[in-house]
């Protein structure tokens, strides 16, 4: 069973840069399987971030931004703000109309 | 503006059904794939099915194929779920969402407000 890692937590200083990954536990990661980010605080809705790799959803600011980083995908979040503090999930497609979720990172901002 | 507005949920006995509707509207339905994504409480996001702009594709995650069913109405605007033989570990948040494609490929874009699905005896 396939399974798509990313890091447990990651904590980052205001202004400053992050880097949160999506892996495989077997394999590369490249854009044939069309990474997405999202990011969700407890109890709302996720919100669309990145799709397909590097496409910026509607609204979103550009701080934000989506890659493959050697073999995986990457989120990277520059100067980091307070609200940027919540749980971030990637998805791959796995083909035949299929999705994995990653297992989800939860970024603090201190 | 898109907005999807999921309904239906509640709180079922186990083996029971349920059917879960996701109202669409600020786009042009038929032509995107849509989604559906649960959240078990203090867990991650689970991927549970997907459909075509068309319906003629569906898709469905290991953990409910052959107990869930997806379709739309494109006629409605509308996405359904049909849930079968439900099990405690069904219990969830269950989002509706559009996928960027016409296929479920490039990722879901959109996303409802969710409706709870609450299995319990």
């Amino acid at each position: 069973q396939t399974v798509v890692t990313q890091e447990p937590s990651f904590s980052v200083s205001p202004g400053g840069t992050v880097t949160l990954t999506c892996g495989l536990s077997s394999g590369s990661v490249s854009t044939s399987y069309y990474p997405s980010w999202y990011q969700q605080t407890p109890g709302q809705a996720p919100r669309t971030l990145i799709y397909s790799t590097n496409t910026r959803s509607s609204g979103v600011p550009d701080r934000f931004s989506g890659s493959i980083l050697g073999n995986k995908a990457a989120l990277t979040i520059t100067g980091a703000q307070a609200d940027d503090e919540c749980d971030y999930y990637c998805v791959l497609y796995m083909g035949n109309g299929i999705y994995v979720f990653g297992t989800g990172t939860k970024v603090t901002v201190l | 503006e898109v907005q999807l507005l999921e309904s239906g949920g509640g709180l079922v006995q186990p083996g029971g059904s349920l059917r879960l509707s996701c109202a669409a509207s600020g786009f042009t339905f038929s032509t995107y794939a849509m989604n559906w994504v649960r959240q078990a409480p203090g867990k991650g996001l689970e991927w549970v099915s997907g459909i075509s702009g068309s319906g003629g594709d569906t898709s469905y995650a290991d953990s409910v194929k052959g107990r869930f069913t997806v379709s739309r109405d494109n006629s409605k605007n509308t996405l359904y779920l049909q849930l079968n033989s439900l099990r405690a570990e069904d219990t969830a948040v269950y989002y509706c969402a559009r996928d960027a494609g016409f296929r479920p490929n490039l990722g879901p874009d959109y996303w409802g407000q969710g409706t709870l699905v609450t299995v319990s005896s």
